[in-house]
């Protein structure tokens, strides 16, 4: 059975400070893993996906990397702002043919200005 | 549409009573899904829909739950009975196609006394 854990559950840090998300699973037969952000009482931003055969993908400030046979990937969030305060969630496809995602807990990130 | 649009955003009901969570996916997604995120909790899945085919129904959490996508775009989840353990904020999603990131609606935070 698949389970994705993340860590930490939370993270307080100064403004302009690189940091690092972590979310393994444990089944590495996945099709994807998804990256979201959700703000409270928002639904979930999607921020980055990385397919199976992918090892990262980049957007803006956000870097997300993946390593399936280890069962890891790594949120990056460069020079962080107090707009990125929020619960980071992370959310493996599982392979064949159910289609649903299993989710982390998620991090809560606070940013300090 | 801009997005995944849900209704209502908040919904009270009284213990027995049945409740009816409206989703209209952006147009053209094929697949749609629908989540419960209980307080503190990652997403858990509920039912996923290839337009009007129900493809997976399995985490619908009891029979007083029915889900259905009559002409394969807006879907309505149906809770009947309320129970105080529904309370939860019932997320839809949206994709174009298989394995593509998911869009969300704000999702519908029910409450029941």
């Amino acid at each position: 059975k698949q389970e994705v854990t993340q860590i930490p559950a939370a993270l307080s840090v100064p403004e302009g400070e690189n940091l690092v998300l972590n979310c393994s699973f444990t089944d590495s037969a996945i099709y994807n893993l998804q990256w979201f952000r959700q703000d409270p009482g928002k639904g979930l931003t999607s921020l980055l996906l990385i397919q199976s055969s992918q090892r990262e993908q980049t957007s803006g400030r956000l870097n997300a990397s993946l390593d399936k046979s280890s069962g890891r990937s790594t949120l990056y969030i460069a020079a962080s702002q107090p707009g990125d305060s929020a619960t980071y969630l992370c959310a493996v496809l599982v392979a064949g043919n159910n289609r649903k995602l299993i989710w982390g807990l998620g991090t809560s990130l606070g940013v300090n200005p | 549409g801009a997005g995944v649009s849900q209704s209502p955003r908040y919904k009270v009901a009284k213990r027995g009573q049945d409740v009816a969570l409206r989703c209209d996916p952006i147009s053209g997604h094929v697949s749609l899904f629908w989540y419960q995120q209980a307080l503190g909790q990652g997403p858990e899945f509920l039912t996923y829909f290839q337009n009007e085919a129900q493809l997976d129904k399995s985490g619908l959490p009891s029979d007083r739950f029915f889900a259905e996508r009559p002409e394969g775009s807006v879907s309505t989840l149906k809770i009947q009975r309320t129970q105080q353990e529904d309370s939860a904020v019932y997320l839809c999603a949206s994709s174009p196609r298989q394995k593509s990131p998911l869009h969300f609606g704000n999702g519908t935070r029910l409450t029941v006394t």
